[in-house]
């Protein structure tokens, strides 16, 4: 089943304690990226990866890293949280850049206390 | 940037109605999907529809690119199918979907 599995999907820590979600397509796709959703802001597009060892800043990259050393794995890394970055996360992926479907991630649930 | 309106805002509907859901844009858009964001936060696909007609089961889509605009039909509708809808677009630029407003359903029994 073609699919974006991301993981954890929800997550309680601290702040400063790093953490990384993975996320994970089997669909063989080039494009990838992160978005974070907060109310009242709706989706917000965090970093971007139009193919291996390519990544790009979104509209919100402050506090996050992200690296795509395989193509199928992009991975979000907190390297310090804070409780600003409390949000639900979504990884997506779609086969071509600025073109085709984006496929969604079930999201993953942070809280930062 | 372009601007999304979706209406109505909220919806709330008993087991059974039909809706329709509209999406309008300020300007040409490409590649516009269709969102449905379940109870639990979930975001699935319904539809990947830059122009024409698309049918999955009860729901069905239309986009009518040349004035701007797309309708999500939803026929029957069951519990299930509460949650938010939303239309989206991508822009080339970072290939970033923006999404509407979204339009908030609930059906009851």
């Amino acid at each position: 089943e073609a699919q974006v599995t991301q993981n954890p999907r929800y997550l309680i820590t601290v702040t400063g304690k790093k953490l990384t979600v993975t996320c994970s397509q089997n669909m063989n796709h080039e494009y990838m990226s992160w978005y974070r959703q907060d109310p009242g802001l709706g989706l917000r597009q965090i970093y971007y990866s139009m193919n291996v060892e390519v990544t790009d800043k979104g509209d919100v990259p402050e506090g996050y890293k992200v690296s795509r050393k395989e193509k199928r794995n992009f991975p979000l890394i907190l390297e310090s949280p804070s409780p600003n970055q409390t949000s639900l996360y979504f990884c997506a992926s779609s086969s071509g850049f600025g073109t085709g479907e984006l496929f969604f991630g079930e999201g993953s649930r942070l809280t930062v206390l | 940037g372009i601007q999304v309106e979706q209406s109505p805002p909220d919806l709330i509907l008993q087991e059974g109605a039909n809706s329709t859901l509209r999406c309008n844009f300020s300007d040409s858009v490409n590649n516009l999907q269709w969102f449905h964001q379940n109870p639990w936060g979930q975001l699935i696909n319904l539809f990947y529809i830059p122009s024409g007609t698309k049918q999955n089961g009860r729901l069905s889509a239309t986009t009518v690119a040349t004035e701007r605009y797309s309708l999500l039909y939803i026929s029957s509708s069951q519990t299930t199918d509460s949650g938010v809808y939303f239309c989206a677009y991508l822009s080339g630029t970072a290939s970033k979907l923006t999404f509407g407003t979204g339009t908030r359903l609930q059906v009851t029994l």
